[in-house]
């Protein structure tokens, strides 16, 4: 069965500070994609970044950089010199052969000034 | 700003009532899906349709039901609301491109039981 689990349910760290959020998954499919979404305080979620089972590059966008690794099933998401608005529930989500999403519980991450 | 537009933003009702979410999907995107996030169940995929068609079901209860309508707005109707059935209701819409795309999400509705 699929399965995202983010282990940490909560973390906080002082702004400038790296921060690495953990996302392991499970599925039987080689073909899948996965995702990462923000949900800040306002509520919304946002759209981070996309990444399909055969490709496993590493991606950085400005301060924010995936790690995918096959062989650990995990993506994880790091920040590079948090900032206060980093702040929000970060999501990881998997979309396999039935297309639907299955989400992680969230990691909610908390930047003190 | 997803593109994706949900009303209301914030509902409160009774028990034993019925309501409807409105969402209208980001301009050319034909698919648009239903989510329901709550403290205990976190986020759960309620329902896709794709042109006006049902594609998928997920953990809708019975006693929800959706539509899409010819212009590609989407329906949610909650009916014989029960106090667990408050939370945030989300709506998503994504390119006609694939299957694998990315959803854009809504700001979601608020709804409150009491």
């Amino acid at each position: 069965a699929q399965k995202v689990t983010q282990a940490q349910t909560e973390i906080s760290v002082v702004e400038k500070e790296d921060v690495t959020l953990d996302c392991v998954y499970e599925t039987r499919d080689t073909t899948y994609y996965l995702f990462w979404y923000k949900q800040p305080p306002s509520g919304e979620l946002v759209f981070l970044i996309r990444r399909n089972s055969f490709d496993e590059q590493n991606e950085i966008s400005g301060r924010y950089s995936w790690n995918f690794q096959k062989s650990t099933s995990s993506f994880n998401f790091t920040i590079t010199a948090s900032q206060v608005v980093d702040s929000a529930v970060y999501f990881c989500a998997l979309k396999d052969s039935n297309y639907q999403l299955i989400w992680g519980a969230g990691t909610k991450l908390i930047i003190k000034p | 700003d997803s593109g994706v537009t949900q009303t209301p933003k914030h509902l409160i009702t009774a028990t034993g009532q019925r309501v409807t979410l409105r969402c209208s999907p980001r301009s050319g995107d034909l698919s648009v899906y239903w989510y329901q996030q709550s403290l205990d169940q976190g986020l759960q995929f309620l329902i896709h349709y794709y042109n006006g068609e049902e594609r998928a079901k997920g953990n809708i209860l019975e006693r929800f039901s959706a539509q899409q309508f010819p212009d590609l707005h989407s329906e949610l109707n909650l009916s014989s609301l029960e106090l667990g059935d408050s939370a945030l209701y989300f709506c998503a819409s994504s390119a006609p491109t694939g299957s694998w795309t990315e959803a854009f999400f809504g700001q979601g509705t608020r709804l409150t039981v009491v």
